[in-house]
């Protein structure tokens, strides 16, 4: 089945200590987003690739990077994770303008 | 920025009851998405629409353009029915991501 996969689900690191989430697809989608979500709260917008575009929100703290080196995989880079930092993180697909397909998210614990 | 606003934020309700849950939002769009969340974090694409109504199973969704408002609807709910229902819109100039509200959380009780 045509897919969005996380690794790993559950992610435990200590502060100050990079990170690496991975996520890949297997829809072809030319579309893939990185979204951020904290404890009841509503997943935000961290970036997302319109192919190979780069598109940054502006509220994105820098300490948070992404690539995409083929059209399957995006991995999102955490430079030196904070306690604010454990969240959920959620990568999802789509083409251009039209329904996402989310992955089943990476917990990232930060101790 | 677009706010997005949704209600009631939590809803709990009987098997068998329609369910309503409401979504407005304060800048124009091309199309309003609806997704579901279950405890454990996944997130399902329910809805993506751009005008009227859409209808898959037991969900109804509809939405206003002129009125910047959307609604999606649960008939003859059921206990598998309990997640977390959440509206989203694109960015003003209708860029690729997504703006979420806040969700609704909903319990159906058997």
């Amino acid at each position: 089945d045509a897919m969005v996969i996380q690794n790993p689900r559950y992610q435990v690191t200590q502060f100050g200590k990079p990170v690496t989430l991975s996520c890949s697809q297997t829809l072809n989608h030319n579309v893939m987003y990185w979204y951020q979500q904290k404890s009841s709260q509503a997943p935000k917008l961290l970036f997302h690739y319109y192919d190979k575009d780069f598109n940054n929100e502006a509220d994105t703290p820098d300490n948070f990077q992404s690539r995409r080196p083929n059209t399957s995989f995006c991995f999102l880079d955490i430079r030196s994770p904070g306690l604010g930092d454990a969240a959920m993180y959620l990568c999802a697909t789509s083409m251009a303008l039209s329904e996402q397909f989310f992955g089943p998210g990476t917990r990232l614990t930060v101790l | 920025k677009n706010e997005v606003e949704q209600s009631p934020q939590n809803l709990t309700a009987q098997e068998g009851e329609f369910i309503t849950i409401n979504c407005s939002y304060s800048v124009g769009i091309s199309a309003l998405h609806w997704l579901q969340q279950h405890p454990g974090g996944g997130i399902v694409s329910l809805f993506m629409l751009s005008s009227g109504k859409k209808k898959h199973g037991r969900l109804i969704a509809t939405i206003n353009i002129q009125e910047k408002h959307s609604s999606l609807h649960i008939t003859a709910s059921h206990p598998r029915d309990s997640a977390v229902y959440i509206c989203a819109v694109p960015p003003p100039g209708g860029a690729d991501g997504l703006t979420f509200g806040k969700g609704t959380h909903l319990i159906i009780q058997p």
